[in-house]
């Protein structure tokens, strides 16, 4: 059974770093044929999609938040991570990692992490 | 970047009702669409992708069609466990976008 697991700080001072980490059980980050991605959901509000990271090692980021956002991957340790920089209270949102398998979409998903930004 | 909007924002039905929600995309996507659902707290649940293509494990009342620019997913005879919000997304080789989302509440 797949299963991914979000950990990280739930709350970041403005103008700082979110990081976080997926840690991923039941499959190989390194396997072919999935990407795993970072997803985010502001409270009351619908899905965004942050960017996600190949078997290759190579990056896709939404445009709108690229110039702020890095995913790099440990496949040492099974895991993928997200730094987001220069946050604001905007970045408030429940974190998701998620598994995409190719030519379907998103089949697993961490349970999320709230993070606030927040002084 | 290519932009998903659903309708209705919201929708009323009773058990047993067949409801539909639409998704139309700012360009084609092709068949590159899928369907989520996501209840309070949790994370969403695929549905159904590539359009018109059910996840295994999803009940056969859940059904998606389209292609191109719209596409619609249809729930025959409600269930008390489908009250939920709906998502679609497209995916291609770059990106993902997903819709605002479309309640669907007891009547």
């Amino acid at each position: 059974q797949v299963q991914l697991q979000e950990s990280g700080p739930g709350l970041v001072k403005p103008s700082q770093t979110l990081s976080l980490t997926c840690t991923v059980s039941g499959a190989s980050i390194s396997s072919g044929g999935y990407y795993w991605s970072w997803i985010r959901q502001p409270a009351g509000k619908g899905l965004e999609w942050i960017g996600r990271i190949f078997t290759s090692g190579s990056t896709n980021y939404n445009p709108s938040l690229k110039s702020r956002v890095t995913i790099s991957r440990d496949t040492s340790k099974n895991q993928f991570s997200l730094k987001l920089s220069s946050v604001t209270a905007a970045d408030t949102a429940v974190y998701y990692c998620a598994r995409y398998r190719a030519a379907t979409s998103f089949d697993y998903w961490g349970q999320g992490t709230l993070v606030t930004v927040s002084s | 970047d290519i932009q998903m909007t659903q309708s209705p924002s919201t929708l009323s039905a009773s058990v047993g009702d067949r409801v539909t929600i639409t998704c139309r995309a700012s360009q084609s996507v092709s068949d590159w669409l899928a369907w989520y659902q996501q209840k309070p707290g949790k994370a969403p649940n695929l549905l159904i992708y590539k359009a018109s293509t059910l996840e295994s494990g999803v009940p056969s009342r859940f059904s998606g069609s389209g292609s191109g620019t719209e596409f619609t997913l249809t729930i025959n005879s409600l269930q008390p466990d489908d009250f939920a919000t709906y998502y679609c997304q497209q995916y291609n080789a770059y990106s993902a976008t997903f819709g605002q989302g479309t309640k669907v509440e007891i009547k």
